[in-house]
């Protein structure tokens, strides 16, 4: 498997509601990345998981709570969100070091409503 | 920390011609320079890369070159199709611990 896989591919939530976003790959790499994308912009990263701890969080508000169960899997937990919050979410996933090439999944469509 | 610069922000060209992108990076430690490819509504995705012990890498279609000295680099693309219309990102990092930093991006347009 070399691909890096994001479900669910849209989602639409309210700003009361608690949803999770989640990542997966099976290809040993052991640096896994949040990253959100606004229309015509970069991705902008927001965490990154380094053998499934947290290496950095780019001053991400506190409605945004990653986690990392193991290896393969990655999460986004979502809380509270406000509509600006509305974007792509893509994880990515490299071998080690964040610094080496990155695999993008497909990303999650978010509508905050 | 590394601040990446692209240009342009669009380019239009005829198929069949050559697209030429470029960056600059500020960082004199950033070693790793991947370029990737985002289509409308699809993931980015990787199609080169080059480290800095070299300043030139090709695949078929698409070159990238590195000038360390200058700190910039550029994707070339010839022989462009429809099918390469798309958003261009180029990137730097210290393939340490420091993440991608990525351009602010090319829309490139290949008209038939």
């Amino acid at each position: 498997d070399t691909e890096v896989t994001q479900t669910p591919k849209h989602l639409v939530m309210g700003m009361t509601n608690k949803k999770s976003l989640k990542c997966e790959q099976h290809m040993g790499h052991r640096a896994m990345y949040w990253y959100k994308q606004k229309a015509k912009k970069p991705p902008e990263l927001m965490f990154v998981y380094s053998y499934e701890k947290l290496s950095i969080n780019e001053s991400v508000p506190s409605r945004f709570s990653p986690e990392c169960p193991n290896s393969s899997l990655l999460n986004l937990h979502l809380h509270a969100l406000q509509p600006e919050d509305s974007a792509l979410y893509l994880c990515a996933s490299s071998r080690t070091n964040p610094g080496n090439e990155q695999f993008f999944g497909p990303g999650t469509r978010l509508t905050v409503l | 920390g590394e601040n990446v610069e692209q240009h342009p922000s669009t380019l239009s060209v005829q198929e069949g011609d050559s697209a030429v992108i470029k960056c600059t990076y500020s960082d004199s430690a950033s070693n790793y320079f991947p370029w990737y490819k985002q289509e409308l509504g699809k993931r980015p995705q990787l199609i080169i890369d080059i480290r800095s012990n070299v300043g030139e890498k090709k695949d078929q279609r698409i070159a990238v070159t590195l000038n360390k000295t200058a700190k910039h680099f550029s994707l070339h693309i010839t022989e462009t199709q429809p099918e390469d219309s798309a958003v261009y990102f180029c990137a730097a990092s210290n393939s340490g611990n420091t993440p991608l930093v990525f351009g602010k991006g090319t829309r490139l347009s290949v008209i038939a």
